[in-house]
């Protein structure tokens, strides 16, 4: 079956542009999650949703980042006013529930450079 | 905080090798282990996992043992094939008030076998 997408693959702007960014999971998939990978970095914890209110945004870094899940599907990323240091690789990903029994399925990544 | 450590890479290795890739962690409370793999192109997949001290996880030939004396838990596997090429990232979870779906990460170690 189709796994978690991501939209675009890659995106380039300058700096103090907006930006959005998409998550399609799983179908079925309660839980959504938006990670940061900066270069040479593991991912970092952003954003959770589960169903359609974002139920833990502490990872956010700051009032510019925003996410949207509003029917408890699609998700969107939306980043203000960028800046050279928000460059990094953006993951989503899904789980079928929530909880330490619950396999994180991630996307491919949307490639954030901010020139 | 919650953090991991795992072995700067790359590592090399000629086809059949043995492998290890050794990670350690610091935790606040007991967390649950996991190695993730990512292949060229494509997103993070779960490798194995571990959800309490002494339970090896295993898939794929790969195995990590939870190891709570020595706060590691290191990624073997006794033969590599040129189809294990990737990067690894070992992760914890730890459950702490409900938020037990934190993926904590660490940096990551590119892997590259050659026939």
């Amino acid at each position: 079956g189709a796994g978690v997408s991501q939209t675009p693959s890659n995106k380039v702007t300058e700096k103090g542009k907006y930006v959005e960014l998409r998550c399609d999971p799983i179908s079925g998939h309660t839980a959504l999650y938006w990670y940061r990978q900066s270069l040479g970095q593991g991912p970092e914890f952003l954003i959770y949703f589960q169903g359609t209110g974002a139920a833990d945004d502490s990872g956010l870094p700051n009032d510019r980042f925003f996410a949207v899940r509003p029917e408890g599907s699609v998700s969107t990323l939306k980043i203000q006013r960028t800046e050279r240091g928000d460059s990094a690789v953006y993951l989503c990903a899904s789980s079928l529930g929530q909880g330490l029994q619950e396999t994180q399925y991630f996307g491919p990544g949307t490639r954030l450079l901010v020139l | 905080g919650n953090s991991v450590t795992q072995m700067e890479g790359p590592v090399t290795l000629s086809e059949e090798a043995f492998l290890t890739i050794n990670c350690t962690y610091t935790a606040t409370g007991y967390p649950s282990l996991f190695w993730y793999v990512q292949y060229p192109g494509e997103g993070l997949q779960l490798l194995l996992k571990a959800t309490k001290a002494d339970d090896k996880g295993s898939n794929k030939g790969f195995e990590a043992t939870y190891r709570k004396e020595t706060t590691s838990f290191h990624l073997e596997k006794g033969s590599v094939q040129v189809s294990d090429s990737a990067v690894y990232f070992c992760a914890l979870s730890v459950d702490s008030g409900g938020s037990n779906y934190k993926l904590t990460f660490g940096k990551g170690t590119l892997l590259t076998v050659n026939p």
